[in-house]
């Protein structure tokens, strides 16, 4: 199974609503990620766990709060949004380096994205 | 983090080869070349990875020269199918820390009968 899965496909918000993204993958990875694409733009890394700990926040705004509840999933909680966070978010998840044990790999597995749209 | 420079967009011919070349002058000795496929509103795809010279799969090659300051992913007799953004991101590996793979701007390619 290689394969990452992200709930749901299309999400439609107000900006007053609390939703949360979902991803999921079983290929026993221990990096997660959250990217922010908008459109004819490249992914824009947003945050990074590692290990179930998150290890990279690229500052960003608190209305987004990602959650990793176990190595298998990730959560992205969406609070309070403007109409500019409107974007594809995708997941990904990668075999990391391996804390010493060996070489990692840099090769990331996406979901199929998130299209999020906030009126 | 190395930067990377790719041309914004590429044209072929469906049949041909493509090159699609990286510039990352400011590589670092543990940093491996990665390059991702994305087609719209799809998560991008792991096409091939590599450290130094030749590195060939089923849908790819790429080449690496001695300085590892640019590398070209090659795509042999291209098919429209191949219309995509293509990625290049360079990285460090077994750094004990999650990866940060930062994408650049990514080329364009656009095939056509």
């Amino acid at each position: 199974d290689t394969e990452v899965t992200q709930t749901p496909k299309h999400l439609v918000m107000g900006m007053t609503n609390k939703k949360s993204l979902k991803c999921e993958q079983h290929m026993g990875h221990r990096a997660m990620y959250w990217y922010k694409q908008k459109a004819k733009k490249p992914p824009e890394l947003m945050f990074v766990y590692s290990y179930e700990k998150l290890s990279i926040n690229e500052s960003v705004p608190s209305r987004f709060s990602p959650e990793c509840p176990n190595s298998s999933l990730l959560n992205l909680h969406l609070h309070a949004l403007q109409p500019e966070d409107s974007a594809l978010y995708l997941c990904a998840s990668s075999q990391d380096g391996q804390m010493g044990r060996g070489k990692g790999n840099t090769e990331a597995f996406f979901g199929q994205g998130t299209r999020l749209t906030v009126v | 983090l190395a930067k990377t420079t790719q041309p914004i967009s590429m044209d072929s011919y469906e049949g041909q080869e493509v090159n699609i070349t990286c510039s990352h002058n400011n590589i670092a000795t543990n940093d491996y070349i990665t390059w991702y496929q994305q087609f719209p509103s799809q998560g991008p795809r792991f096409i091939i990875q590599g450290y130094k010279t030749k590195v060939t799969n089923e849908v790819a090659s790429l080449f690496i020269p001695a300085d590892r300051k640019s590398s070209t992913l090659s795509l042999p007799r291209v098919s429209l199918s191949d219309t995509a953004v293509y990625y290049c991101l360079v990285g460090a590996i077994n750094t004990g820390t999650a990866s940060k793979l930062t994408f650049g701007t990514g080329t364009r390619l656009q095939v056509t009968l």
